[in-house]
């Protein structure tokens, strides 16, 4: 099992450029969830997918972040255009079933925007 | 405001000695997980409490949730450097495939 994968692993881009982070969660799970992590803040959820459909993006801070799931496998964060305050870990995590179903973390894509 | 507040942020021991982290809420959560995260990972799930007084132990590690459901703790025996990471606690206040909230964690070093 090749778990989450998230791609690329480090994007350093300057401040005004689009940033597209990718995931593919794990075959058979039909939940998907972006985190940020910094220091300050921790782990935040920015949004999450059930089945495909956003259900919940109270977390994505403002109007430059968007996030899609055009299918079942594959996934993306895009922040249009990036800040230096944008700059953190971000994550991907699946799960199957509901509630409190394992939840899966992808290794992450740290981004620095300079 | 922090929904789930854990402590101490940082903890640096000896290799051998046993310690405990907590994760304390205003809020009940019908149920908490704790992950261990290290550097340039992921978190991993290590359990999930659902029940009230529910103790969970795996090897060296035990994990009570509270009567209330609002807090919980970790507590290791013998620890050892494979222990070392950040151990993070998260909270379900509801069903359905909802995000968890975490708590900022708690930076473990174990010194050999």
């Amino acid at each position: 099992d090749a778990g989450v994968i998230q791609s690329p692993r480090h994007e350093v881009t300057e401040m005004g450029q689009e940033v597209t982070l990718r995931c593919k969660p794990i075959s058979g799970h039909n939940s998907l969830f972006w985190y940020r992590q910094t220091m300050m803040r921790g782990l935040e959820l920015l949004i999450y997918f059930n089945n495909n459909v956003p259900i919940d993006d109270s977390g994505m801070p403002e109007d430059r972040f968007s996030a899609k799931m055009p299918n079942a496998s594959f996934s993306t964060l895009k922040i249009q255009p990036s800040e230096p305050r944008d700059s953190a870990v971000y994550f991907c995590a699946s799960s199957s079933g509901t509630g409190w179903a394992s939840k899966y973390f992808g290794p992450g894509t740290r981004l620095t925007v300079t | 405001t922090q929904l789930l507040e854990q402590s101490p942020q940082f903890l640096s021991i000896q290799e051998g000695e046993n310690l405990t982290v907590y994760c304390n809420s205003s809020s009940v959560f019908s149920s908490l997980q704790w992950y261990r995260q290290e550097p340039g990972e992921g978190p991993v799930l290590l359990v999930t409490v659902v029940t009230g007084g529910e103790v969970k132990k795996l090897k060296r590690l035990t994990f009570q949730f509270g009567d209330a459901r609002k807090d919980s703790s970790l507590h290791i025996t013998a620890a050892q450097p494979g222990d070392t990471g950040l151990y993070l606690c998260a909270g379900d206040t509801g069903g359905g495939a909802d995000g968890l909230t975490f708590g900022k964690g708690t930076h473990l070093i174990i010194q050999p």
